[in-house]
């Protein structure tokens, strides 16, 4: 069973700063998913990648397959970043995969 | 193109009562899937279809019952309701395996 772990699981910053969330798996996977929750809303997809980097705006996803490892970065955070921030690990291809979720990261950042 | 539209937004019930959520999609993705989200336990899987006829039970199906009788539609019934079913709901839809996540706006559930 893959264990999807993020951290920090909380995180609070300054307006400006740059933020770090990070997401490590136990099994090799497919495809990793960001996605982004702000306080009592829906769900959001950032990004999806299988390998390297992608970025849109200020923000900056990474993944590092043989490390089992994913990060979200944030630049120049703003309080409307503030939200909850979760990946999903998909494994498998073709009609036979899984999602696994992490708990989330909760991010405040403070004007 | 609407995506993935989830209704009601908020029900509440009594202990006993049935009811069904409603999530439809119109991006003919094959996978859907349904959640639930409580405080400090993250997405929990309810159940999840990979086509047209086709369901699973997921992580915790206990008192849910899920049919997928066309591709847009995956409707979840709550059979008898229970005060431990108080959630807020999540519905996503997605495919193939490479392609983004695209959730209902969610429901929130409060069974007394």
């Amino acid at each position: 069973k893959n264990e999807v772990e993020q951290s920090p699981q909380n995180l609070t910053a300054q307006e400006g700063e740059f933020i770090t969330i990070n997401c490590s798996y136990s099994v090799g996977i497919s495809a990793l998913h960001w996605l982004q929750q702000h306080p009592g809303g829906g769900i959001v997809s950032l990004f999806m990648l299988s390998s390297g980097k992608k970025k849109h705006g200020r923000l900056i996803a990474t993944i590092n397959i043989q490390e089992k490892h994913s990060s979200l970065h944030i630049t120049a955070s703003h309080p409307r970043d503030s939200a909850v921030y979760i990946c999903a690990a998909t494994e498998g291809e073709g009609s036979n995969y899984k999602l696994t979720f992490g708990k989330g990261t909760l991010l405040t950042v403070n004007p | 193109n609407a995506g993935v539209t989830q209704t009601p937004k908020f029900q509440v019930l009594k202990t006993g009562q049935s009811m069904t959520l409603q999530c439809a999609q119109d991006m003919n993705h094959e996978y859907m899937s349904w959640y639930r989200q409580d405080p400090g336990m993250g997405l929990r899987l309810i159940h999840y279809s990979v086509g047209a006829g086709i369901t699973d039970q997921g992580e915790v199906p206990n008192g849910y019952n899920v049919s997928r009788s066309t591709t847009e539609d995956f409707p979840l019934r709550l059979l008898s309701a229970a005060p431990s079913q108080t959630s807020v709901y999540f519905c996503a839809a997605w495919g193939p395996w490479d392609s983004p996540l695209h959730f209902g706006n969610g429901t929130r559930l409060t069974v007394t």
